[in-house]
């Protein structure tokens, strides 16, 4: 069984706190992509990493690749209310369809 | 809006009854799916269909048929479901079947098992 493992599950912090979330697999992977899912909502895509090493930043959220393709991180940079949701990472390996995390819940408190 | 869109938004069934989800996308993509969402659980993938045939089946129970009639519209025929089978159904769409193509999600089905 492909394990793609998210922590934490779930995070509640106050507005303008920083904060990272992780994705992380034993497997290699040859692009990951996360989404972010509002209560009510399905998931959105937010980006999508392909090179070993990678970092892409959207606004104040800045995501990573691990060098060795099988581990992801989100880091949010003053977080506010509006980044409140489910975030979801699913990678792209080989042998099977897109395979997903569980998600960590984010909540940002005013 | 997101360019797919899932009917009813709630559903909730007696387990003998038979009903059906619909999915509609406008965004002239060639792949659909549906998954299954449960708390705290991974999305799990039920159906692919890519150009209106199935291309994948993750060993659903038979009580969920599928139905591609074009390649815009995506139905899950529902009958004799278990109470485990509460969740929110996710229809989505991208551009194929490549795994590596951003999906598109409708905002789901809430369904609930009596």
């Amino acid at each position: 069984t492909q394990l793609l493992e998210q922590s934490p599950q779930f995070l509640s912090i106050q507005e303008g706190e920083n904060l990272t979330v992780y994705c992380n697999s034993s497997s290699v992977f040859s692009s990951l992509q996360w989404y972010r899912q509002e209560p009510g909502e399905g998931p959105v895509l937010l980006v999508t990493v392909v090179t070993g090493g990678e970092v892409k930043k959207l606004n104040r959220l800045t995501f990573q690749f691990g060098d060795a393709r099988k581990d992801s991180s989100l880091h949010i940079t003053a977080a506010q209310p509006g980044d409140t949701g489910l975030y979801l990472c699913a990678g792209d390996e080989s042998n099977y369809q897109l395979i997903w995390g569980a998600g960590t819940k984010l909540i940002i408190k005013p | 809006e997101t360019g797919v869109t899932q009917t009813p938004r709630h559903l909730v069934m007696g387990m003998t009854n038979k009903k059906s989800l619909k999915c509609e996308q406008h965004l002239g993509h060639n792949a659909m799916y549906w998954y299954k969402q449960s708390a705290k659980k991974p999305l799990e993938l039920m159906f692919v269909y890519s150009l209106e045939e199935r291309v994948e089946n993750n060993s659903v129970p038979s009580r969920f048929s599928p139905e591609c009639p074009n390649s815009s519209h995506l139905f899950l025929h529902l009958h004799t479901l278990q109470p485990e089978d509460s969740a929110l159904y996710l229809c989505a769409s991208s551009q194929d079947s490549d795994r590596n193509q951003p999906q598109h999600f409708g905002d789901g089905t809430r369904l609930s098992i009596l």
